[in-house]
Parts: structure tokens; sequence; C-alpha cells
């Protein structure tokens, strides 16, 4: 039962040009997403995060957006750097409960 | 330490052999959390402490799996009878914050189990 789906194991972009990672989720109950950014052999980090009350939050050159109508969210990196070559999860969490939904990953590749 | 450590980084089991994961999160940190990560998957929950209670176990997948914290602190996560389907990489997060989770998680380099 995947709750929250990465359809797109891998992305190639040029440096400086914009990255856009895909999310989508079935469960409707999620109030709030994560992105977490992780790097071999590390653990993840987190990055950014989005409540569902809003369909757009923004820091530096990450931004993401929510569609709640389909289900569905994207990470925008403008511009891409060769440091952001690592993989991007994307999760979904409901207030009060003790567990995050993660999607499976994108791996991110920053082209110098 | 400055973050969370989690030993050994790497563990071969023979199926059948019980193993022990052991996590150093931050200190202070009230939160503690074990996810279980399978090759191309992300990461899983397995359960939860709030210092050494252990509130939400829901995420482990059978009774072979058993967690502790004792003392608030280290955690232990013992694997009984092991089998190929355990080969993961275990990960271990710890977060100051009781509220929504996620936002304050710091997560250690996980442990990768191999099952032959």
């Amino acid at each position: 039962d995947q709750q929250v789906k990465q359809n797109s194991p891998s992305l190639s972009v040029q440096e400086g040009r914009i990255s856009i990672l895909n999310c989508d989720y079935t469960n409707s109950m999620f109030d709030y997403f994560l992105w977490y950014k992780k790097y071999p052999a590390e653990g993840p980090t987190f990055l950014i995060s989005i409540s569902s009350i809003k369909d757009k939050n923004e820091d530096g050159r990450f931004t993401v957006f929510l569609n709640k109508s389909a289900k569905h969210l994207s990470l925008h990196i403008v511009p891409s750097q060769p440091g952001d070559s690592a993989v991007y999860f994307c999760a979904g969490g409901k207030t009060g409960a003790n567990n995050l939904f993660f999607g499976t990953g994108t791996r991110l590749t920053v082209i110098p | 330490g400055a973050g969370v450590s989690q030993s050994p980084r790497y563990k071969v089991a023979k199926r059948g052999q019980d193993v022990a994961l052991r996590c150093d999160p931050i200190s202070g940190h009230v939160s503690l959390f074990w996810y279980q990560q399978a090759l191309g998957q992300g990461p899983e929950f397995l359960t939860y402490f709030q210092n050494e209670a252990q509130l939400d176990k829901s995420g482990l997948p059978s009774d072979r799996f058993f967690a502790e914290r004792p003392e608030g602190s280290v955690s232990t996560l013992k694997i009984q009878r092991t089998q190929q389907e355990d080969s993961a990489v275990y990960l271990c997060a710890s977060s100051s914050s009781q509220g929504r989770q996620g936002y304050g998680y710091t997560f250690g380099s996980g442990t990768r189990l191999t099952v032959v």
C-alpha cells in the first residue's frame, strides 16, 4: 500500500536549469508534506515542507507546490547546482500520527 | 555527539542469526524513531519512542523484531532469527520535537543489514 509515490526514479538536469521532482499521494488525510535530500552513505536530511492549507512554500532556490485536488506535489530547484545531486524523498504526514509515509525517491543528477 | 550515530554501519548475518543494531541519538532528543529502507524503496516506519516509552510499534513487521530504549537515550533494535527479507538499511532518527513528525528529524547514516 504505497501511499506516497515518486514515479520518476531518476532525473538529469544541466547546471543552472530548473529541476522539477514530482510526487503523488493517495491518502487525503495527510495534512503536511516534507522533502528530504539524501547523499550516499548518509541519512536523509530535511529540505523543505508544506502544510496542506498552502499551495506553495519557498525557501531560497527550493519551492514546493501542492495541488490538493490532484493529490500532487512538486519540488522545484532553481537554479540547479552540482551539489544538488542526491536522492530526493517526498513524505506525507498527519498531525498527531507518529509516522511519515515516504516515496521511493528520485535520484537527481545535475550535470556541470 | 553532534549527530545521530548508528552502529554497526554494515552487518552480514547468516539466516537464523540474531542481530542487534544500535542508535545513539542527539543528546536531549526526546523522540526516537526506527525506519526500515529496503533496496529501491523509501524508508518505512517501524517504531517510535518518547523518552523510554515505546509509544508506537505498529510498523514492526513481525514478533521477531524488538526495540528498546531503557534509559531514554540509546536505543537498540533487535531482530531474532533473521530472514533474507530482513535485508535492508535500518535508519534511526531523533527529534527534540513532539509535534508534527519529520520537521525536526535528524537521521543517522543507517545500518545496512544483509542476511545470507
